[in-house]
């Protein structure tokens, strides 16, 4: 079966830039998430998916990031405008959906200068 | 509800075995365990889903002791292909929000 799809694979860009980030889920898969990895350090979920209604955002930073879903099927993850701390790879996983593993695509690694 | 993962670092010689530990402050509902190489995605190693069960991947396996509130992993006879970060990713009771750990760095020397 295809992998979590990920574009672009690096971005960089200067702060108060926008930037966008596009994931497609393995097909069937309900749950999409996003995660943002700080260097040397865990995967933090940023909002979570089930089909195209939010889970959980309660750690995504509102003021400057959003995410949709739409059709439940690809999804896309924005930073308006970007800080430096936004610098880190965001991590698109996808599952079929409770106490099923996490299927995570390559990431996009995001330079903010 | 970060969980809290030790030790840090491993160092250890090709065959040899180590644990890894990963422990959490409230009542877990399941455990995961991905493994990720450098500049890689993480991977899947399991699942543990009740108190006290145990899994085995290959030469990896985990245990999870509900009451002690953590999981262990095990690296038996340990190969080069083992070295990597190893996160858990937990579960409390009335929150199926996965919250990942800070990793425990493994590397395998021939």
């Amino acid at each position: 079966e295809a992998g979590v799809a990920q574009s672009p694979r690096y971005k960089i860009i200067e702060k108060r830039q926008s930037v966008a980030f596009w994931c497609n889920p393995i097909s069937g898969h309900a749950t999409l998430y996003w995660y943002q990895q700080i260097l040397g350090q865990g995967p933090k979920l940023l909002i979570q998916f089930q089909n195209n209604g939010v889970v959980d955002d309660s750690q995504l930073p509102k003021d400057r990031f959003s995410a949709e879903r739409l059709k439940g099927v690809d999804s896309t993850l924005k930073i308006q405008p970007a800080k430096l701390e936004d610098s880190a790879v965001y991590l698109c996983a996808s599952s079929l959906g409770d106490d099923s593993p996490l299927h995570f695509g390559n990431g996009t690694r995001l330079t903010v200068t | 509800q970060q969980p809290v993962q030790s030790p840090q670092a491993v160092i250890l010689r090709e065959g040899e075995d180590a644990v890894i530990n990963c422990s959490s402050s409230k009542a877990l509902y399941s455990v995961h365990w991905y493994r990720q190489k450098h500049g890689e995605a993480p991977i899947f190693l399991m699942i543990l889903l009740k108190g006290g069960e145990q899994k085995g991947h290959d030469k990896i396996s985990a245990s999870f002791n509900e009451k002690k509130q953590q999981s262990s992993l095990y690296l038996t006879a340990s190969q080069l292909s083992y070295s990597g970060t190893y996160f858990c990713g937990t579960e409390i009771y009335g929150n199926n929000r996965l919250a990942f750990g800070k990793g425990n760095q493994v590397v395998v020397i021939p």
